[in-house]
């Protein structure tokens, strides 16, 4: 039964486009996030939510707009996609503030490439 | 801004030989974490380290933290190929539930 499943794992577009990947944990966790793999490997983190509210947002397009539904999941939606946009996109999950042991747990990955 | 640096970003080594990898970061923090990436694959936890001093030990892996000196290490014992992958480290921010990466270390162990 996977913990953090996200879908598509893998998705191919053209510029312009909108695109979306949905993110679901099952872990009970209250901390969900979004990070960019790029193609050196470089993990950075996008967004963040706690209990569906948005506590990290970094320095990222407006293009790219995050929705968590309920503290299950949380979904990104990409607008006016870019070559640039091409990466792996990891959902990750955590117990959230006030829990010691906060190791987050993360989804397979969404390899996103713009064409 | 927390700020977390690997050493090597590249190791290749044969099996058998010891070697380590370390992680500096730069501002107070107490939870420290070990990853494990394979080529296309997801982000696999090895190890979680929350106090100064602490040590663990997976099999040929053995991770340790000292947090006055903001260092953890990642040594590998007689290594094999099946080591062979990308490993982070990740601090957790302070006051935050931001988790902040190293580049990785890519190591390779060849036959």
């Amino acid at each position: 039964d996977t913990a953090v499943s996200q879908t598509p794992k893998y998705l191919v577009t053209q510029m312009g486009n909108d695109k979306s990947i949905k993110c679901e944990q099952n872990l009970g966790h209250d901390t969900m996030y979004w990070y960019k793999q790029d193609s050196k490997k470089f993990l950075k983190i996008m967004f963040s939510y706690n209990n569906k509210e948005l506590i990290i947002n970094e320095t990222v397009p407006n293009r790219f707009s995050p929705k968590s539904p309920d503290k299950a999941h949380l979904n990104l939606h990409i607008n006016s996609l870019e070559l640039g946009d091409s990466a792996v996109y990891f959902c990750a999950s955590s117990p959230g503030q006030g829990w010691m042991n906060t190791e987050a747990f993360f989804g397979q990955g969404t390899r996103l490439t713009v064409v | 801004e927390l700020k977390v640096e690997q050493n090597p970003l590249f190791l290749s080594m044969q099996e058998g030989k010891n070697y380590t990898i370390y992680c500096n970061y730069s501002t107070t923090s107490d939870r420290l974490y070990w990853y494990r990436q394979d080529p296309g694959k997801s982000l696999e936890s090895l190890f979680v380290l929350l106090s100064n001093g602490a040590v663990k030990q997976e099999g040929r892996l053995m991770a340790s933290l000292d947090t006055k000196a903001r260092l953890s290490t990642l040594h590998i014992t007689a290594a094999v190929h099946d080591l062979s992958a990308t490993y982070f480290c990740a601090v957790f921010q302070g006051g935050s539930e931001k988790l902040v990466f190293g580049k990785g270390t890519k190591l390779t162990v060849n036959p």
